[in-house]
């Protein structure tokens, strides 16, 4: 079974900082897609990023990218320049392609002033 | 606005219930995903229907039931309702074609609150 792991509950930034929030997962498969969601108090979940595991450059969403080490299985999410309203519950997932999403438990993102 | 609809956004109910949960999924979406989000549990996968066909079974309740119709429309049906059924579920759509742009995208979720 894939697992999904996100080892930092909760995590501050101030505003303009950059942030950089861990993630890891367990898979024997090669063929696979990450993504970020962000969830903010509305609770909606929001897509932010995604990254092929088969692309060797990592994502880049305007201020949101990714490092991927496949190696590693490691899936981080850094976030610059950071606003008000990045903060929200920020979730890691892992899917094969077609198939449901495994999330993480994910990281509380607070931003201040 | 993900083009996923979810009706109704809230829902209070009793012990012992039955409820249905409804989803529109996006257009040219044939793939629709139910999910719950507990505070204890997280964020779990239930079950995925494919063009109106079961197509993966997660930790889905055997109280529970869903199905995709034709017009690829889907609805989860919760009956003998727990305390424990109280949470946030989430229908998700995505083309499914095992492609790179295979992207599940979120409704807005129902919450369900069982008294």
């Amino acid at each position: 079974a894939q697992t999904v792991t996100q080892s930092q509950p909760e995590m501050s930034v101030q505003e303009a900082e950059t942030v950089t929030l861990s993630c890891t997962y367990d898979t024997s498969e090669s063929d696979y897609y990450l993504f970020w969601y962000k969830q903010p108090p509305s609770r909606q979940m929001i897509l932010v990023i995604r990254q092929e595991a088969y692309k060797q450059q990592n994502a880049t969403e305007n201020r949101f990218s990714v490092n991927f080490q496949k190696a590693a299985k490691s899936f981080s999410l850094k976030i610059s320049d950071s606003q008000l309203g990045d903060a929200a519950m920020y979730f890691c997932a892992y899917t094969l392609p077609g198939y449901a999403l495994n999330f993480g438990k994910g990281t509380s993102l607070l931003v201040t002033p | 606005d993900s083009g996923v609809t979810q009706t109704p956004k809230h829902l209070i109910t009793a012990t012992g219930q039955r409820v249905t949960l409804r989803c529109s999924p996006r257009s040219g979406d044939l793939s629709v995903y139910w999910y719950q989000q507990s505070l204890d549990q997280g964020l779990q996968f239930l079950i995925q229907y494919y063009n109106g066909e079961e197509r993966a079974k997660g930790n889905i309740l055997e109280r529970f039931s869903a199905q995709q119709f034709p017009d690829l429309h889907s609805e989860l049906n919760l009956s003998s309702l727990e305390l424990g059924d109280s949470a946030l579920y989430f229908c998700a759509s995505s083309v499914a074609s095992g492609t790179s742009t295979d992207t599940q995208y979120f409704g807005p979720g129902t919450r369900l609150t069982v008294l």
